[in-house]
């Protein structure tokens, strides 16, 4: 089955610094990889998304890259806020094919601490 | 648009008894997945549903565990004699078809003393 390793596990930055999160993948299959921010007691809510017929996607401060061939992809984030302090998570699944679902594999999550 | 609702937020149970956990999809959304995250880990899948049926259930512990999504009303995951290793965060989400993404309520946090 897929496994997703995800680095680093704790990221502390300076407000207005960029922020990069990697996660490496070990499915080829897989084609589908969501991002998810998690705060403290909520669930986790999807930031971004990438397929794999794209190698990059931006989303104002939030960019995601992708790298098939190496099986890796990151979260990017720029001109980092408080608001931003969180948990990220990165996950793969694929998408396609009559059996294929929804069904994800999770990194372990990075904290990310933006201090003022 | 209500999001994904789950309740209880909070379950306190003693070992022994049964946890009943509910989910109801957001509006539209037919497929239901049930993901379990332990203290400081990742999300772990349990089990995905459609409308009265199991689809995937290979997360799901073989014992003590079940889950169903009926017809009418919300997917209900259920847990019978508990332990306190069944401790932790239980998230629904759901997706209006097969393919993501999937959106994810806010939880349910069970404690079993």
């Amino acid at each position: 089955g897929e496994n997703v390793e995800q680095h680093p596990s704790t990221l502390s930055v300076q407000e207005g610094d960029s922020a990069v999160i990697k996660c490496t993948y070990s499915d080829s299959a897989s084609n589908y990889f969501p991002w998810y921010k998690q705060e403290l007691g909520k669930g986790p809510q999807l930031i971004i998304d990438i397929r794999s017929n794209v190698g990059e996607k931006k989303d104002q401060r939030i960019a995601v890259t992708l790298n098939k061939t190496a099986k890796h992809f990151s979260l990017h984030i720029t001109e980092t806020q408080p608001e931003d302090s969180a948990v990220y998570f990165c996950a793969a699944t694929n998408s396609a094919g009559g059996t294929s679902y929804g069904k994800l594999t999770f990194g372990q999550g990075t904290i990310l601490t933006v201090h003022p | 648009n209500a999001g994904v609702m789950q309740n209880p937020r909070h379950l306190v149970r003693r070992r022994g008894q049964e946890a009943r956990l509910r989910c109801s999809p957001m509006k539209g959304h037919s497929h239901v997945y049930w993901y379990r995250q332990l203290p400081e880990e990742g999300l772990k899948f349990m089990v995905y549903l459609q409308k009265e049926n199991i689809i995937d259930e290979s997360g799901m512990p073989k014992e003590r565990f079940s889950a169903e999504f009926p017809k009418e009303g919300p997917s209900i995951l259920r847990i019978q004699q508990v332990v306190r290793g069944d401790s932790a965060a239980y998230f629904c989400a759901s997706s209006p078809n097969r393919a993501p993404p999937l959106h994810f309520g806010n939880g349910t946090r069970l404690t079993v003393t």
